[in-house]
Order: C-alpha cells, then structure tokens, then sequence
C-alpha cells in the first residue's frame, strides 16, 4: 500500500524549532518530488515547500522561506521539513503530499498530518 | 500569486441533487487545476486533475470543466458520502501552488 505517515508534531514556544518527518513505503520514494502542505482549521490548505526526487531543487512559500528547510533521505525513503524561528501564524496541520500516479502536479497521496503549535 | 476564487463558500443540498461548485482564477493557468475533497478530520482527496481528468477510483457522478479561466466541479446526483469541503489547486505557478477559500457541501 503506498502510504505517507508524517511525525514530529507538538507544542512549540514562538522562536522555538521543530523537525517534522514524513515516512514513506509502498512506492519508489526516490523517484518522486515531495511537498508540505499546511492547514489552519477552518480554513484552505496552504502550499509550503517541495524538493525534487534527487534532493538538488527545493522551494518555498514567501511565508516560511528562511525560516523553513526540506530535505529528503532517500536511503530512508524519509521526507523532513525543519521548522525554525517558529510564529504563532505557523500553527497549523501540516501534511506531506506526493503526485504518485495522477498528473498536472495535483497530489493524489497525502499523509495523515500531524498537528504544530506555536504558543507560549 | 494568482488567486483562485470559490464560489459559493458553502450550500444546502439534499441527496440526490445536482450540485456545482465554481472557482474562478485570477489570471490564466490553461487547464493546472485541481479539486479536492476534504472530510473533518482528514487529508484533502484527489477528485479531478487537469481541469477534467477523473482521479482513478472516484466516482463518474464527479466532473470537472474550464471555460477560460473559470472552472466548475459537478457532483450529478449527490450521495451522503459526499457532504464535504471541497477545494480547487492551481498548479500553473509551480513555485506558487495555491488553493481555493472552499466550498462546504451541508445536508439541506
């Protein structure tokens, strides 16, 4: 079953840091650009960043770039967002997403999200 | 960014109905839009890419088209299951994905 499970999620003080992981199986991770979706409850899912299949090419929202880093271990077919300098607007669910077998970049597998908090 | 525009941001509707849902693009994006539909507590599900394309394993009763830059999601004849949040993605602007405000589909 192709699957994304995200971890990492918690309560975290604002300035704060957290790594959030996302593990992926049942499919050939390496061959695939993975992104970060976030969502506020009650509101439209936000796009936050994507990395291509090899690692070389990432890209953010404006809204977390420099603060926000994507990286990928392919070896552990395991996607990472480390989340830095973390503000009160980063509270959110966040989710890793793929486009596994539809096209047009729409993302047909998605992950269970896990849940940031930032507060004090 | 380009903005996509949701119309309406939510309705009443019982089973059985018709029912369609609008998103409206701030500039051209061809056909890069996709639909999604999103139950509490869960992740968006792919419903159709490209504008037209049904996702493999969901329903024919879904579709979707564009007329310029205005595109439209059908639900034909509305099932219980379908009561749901529904949004549109832009694609066209790959280093700038963005999503529709969402349409929330309520049982009349």
């Amino acid at each position: 079953e192709v699957q994304l499970v995200e971890s990492g999620g918690g309560l975290v003080q604002p300035g704060g840091s957290l790594r959030l992981s996302c593990a992926a199986s049942g499919f050939t991770f390496n061959n695939y650009w993975m992104h970060w979706v976030r969502q506020t409850p009650g509101k439209g899912p936000v796009w936050v960043s994507r990395i291509n299949s090899d690692g070389s090419s990432t890209n953010y929202a404006d809204s977390v770039k420099g603060r926000f880093t994507i990286s990928r271990d392919n070896a552990k077919n395991t996607l990472y967002l480390q989340m830095n300098s973390l503000r009160a607007e980063d509270t959110a669910v966040y989710y890793c997403a793929t486009t596994y077998s539809s096209g047009f970049d729409s993302f047909d597998i998605w992950g269970q999200g896990t849940m940031v908090t930032v507060s004090s | 960014d380009i903005q996509l525009t949701q119309s309406p941001s939510s309705l009443s509707a019982s089973v059985g109905d018709r029912v369609t849902i609008t998103c409206r693009a701030s500039q051209s994006i061809t056909s890069s839009l996709n639909w999604y539909q999103q139950k509490p507590g869960k992740a968006p599900k792919l419903l159709i890419y490209a504008a037209s394309y049904l996702q493999s394993g969901v329903p024919s009763r879904f579709s979707g088209s564009r007329s310029g830059t205005d595109f439209t999601l059908t639900i034909t004849s509305l099932l219980p299951e379908d009561f749901a949040t529904y949004y549109c993605q832009q694609t066209y602007s790959a280093l700038a994905i963005t999503f529709g405000g969402g349409t929330k589909v309520e049982i009349k």
